[in-house]
C-alpha cells in the first residue's frame, strides 16, 4: 500500500527548532519529487518546500526561506523538514505529499499525502 | 507569486451541478489541479491538467479551462461531495506551488 507517514510534531515555544519526519512506504521515495505542504487551522493548504527526487534541488515559498530546510534520505525512504526559529504563524498541520507522474511526466499536482503532523508553537 | 482566488462557498442540492470557480491574477502558468478535503483528512487530487481525472476519480468530476478562469464541475452532486475543494497550480518553471484559498461546498 502506497503512503507516507509523517512524525516529529508536537507543541514548542517561539523561536525553537523542530525536525519532522515523513516515512513513504510502499513505493520507492528515490523516483519522486517531494513537498511540504502546512494547513493552519480553518486555512487552505499552503505550500512550503519540495525537494528533487535526487536532492539536487530544494524550493522554498518566502515565508519559510532561510528557516526551514527539505532533506532527504533516499536510502532510508525519508523526507525530512528542519524548522528552525519557529514563530506562532506556523502552527498547523503539515503534510509531506508526492509529485503525481503521469507516465514519464512530473505533473505540478500532489497524488499521495500523509495524514499530516500538527506543530503548535505557542508559549 | 500570485493568487488563486475561489468563492468562499458553494451551496446545492442532492442531483444538482456545483460549479466552483478558480481565478488566476495573472495569465495562465502552469496547468490547474484540484482537491477534495473532507474534515480531519489530507487532500484528495480530483482533477490534474486542468481537466484529466486521476484513476478512482468519479465521473461526475469535470472541469474547464478559460483564460485565467478555471471551474471545477460536480454533476449529480451527492451527500458524499460535501468538502472543502481547492484549486492549485505552480509557475512554469516548477519551482513554486500556490494553492487557492478553498470553497465549502455544502449540500443541502
Amino acid at each position: 500500500q502506497v503512503q507516507l507517514v509523517e512524525s516529529g510534531g508536537g507543541v514548542v515555544q517561539p523561536g525553537t527548532s523542530l525536525r519532522l519526519s515523513c516515512v513513504a512506504s510502499g513505493f520507492t521515495l528515490g523516483g519522486y519529487g517531494m513537498h511540504w505542504v502546512r494547513q493552519a487551522p480553518g486555512k487552505g493548504p499552503e505550500w512550503l518546500a519540495y525537494m528533487w527526487y535526487d536532492g539536487s534541488k530544494e524550493y522554498y515559498t518566502d515565508s519559510v526561506k532561510g528557516r526551514f530546510t527539505i532533506s532527504r534520505d533516499n536510502s532510508k525512504n525519508t523526507l525530512y523538514l528542519q524548522m528552525n526559529s519557529l514563530r506562532a504563524e506556523d502552527t498547523a498541520v503539515y503534510f509531506c505529499a508526492r509529485d503525481f507522474i503521469v507516465g514519464d511526466i512530473v505533473t505540478n499536482a500532489f497524488d499521495i499525502w500523509g495524514q499530516g503532523t500538527m506543530v503548535t508553537v505557542s508559549s | 507569486s500570485y493568487e488563486l482566488t475561489q468563492p468562499p462557498s458553494v451551496s446545492v442540492s442532492p442531483g444538482q451541478t456545483a460549479r466552483i470557480t478558480c481565478s488566476a491574477d495573472a495569465l495562465p502558468k502552469d496547468y490547474a489541479y484540484w482537491y477534495q478535503q473532507k474534515p480531519g483528512q489530507a487532500p484528495v487530487l480530483v482533477i490534474y491538467k486542468d481537466t484529466e481525472r486521476p484513476s478512482g476519480i468519479p465521473v461526475r468530476f469535470s472541469a474547464s479551462s478559460s483564460g485565467t478562469t478555471v471551474t471545477l464541475t460536480i454533476s449529480g452532486v451527492q451527500a458524499e461531495d460535501e468538502a472543502d475543494y481547492y484549486c492549485q497550480s505552480a509557475d512554469s518553471s516548477g519551482t513554486y506551488w500556490v494553492f487557492g484559498g478553498g470553497t465549502k461546498l455544502t449540500v443541502l
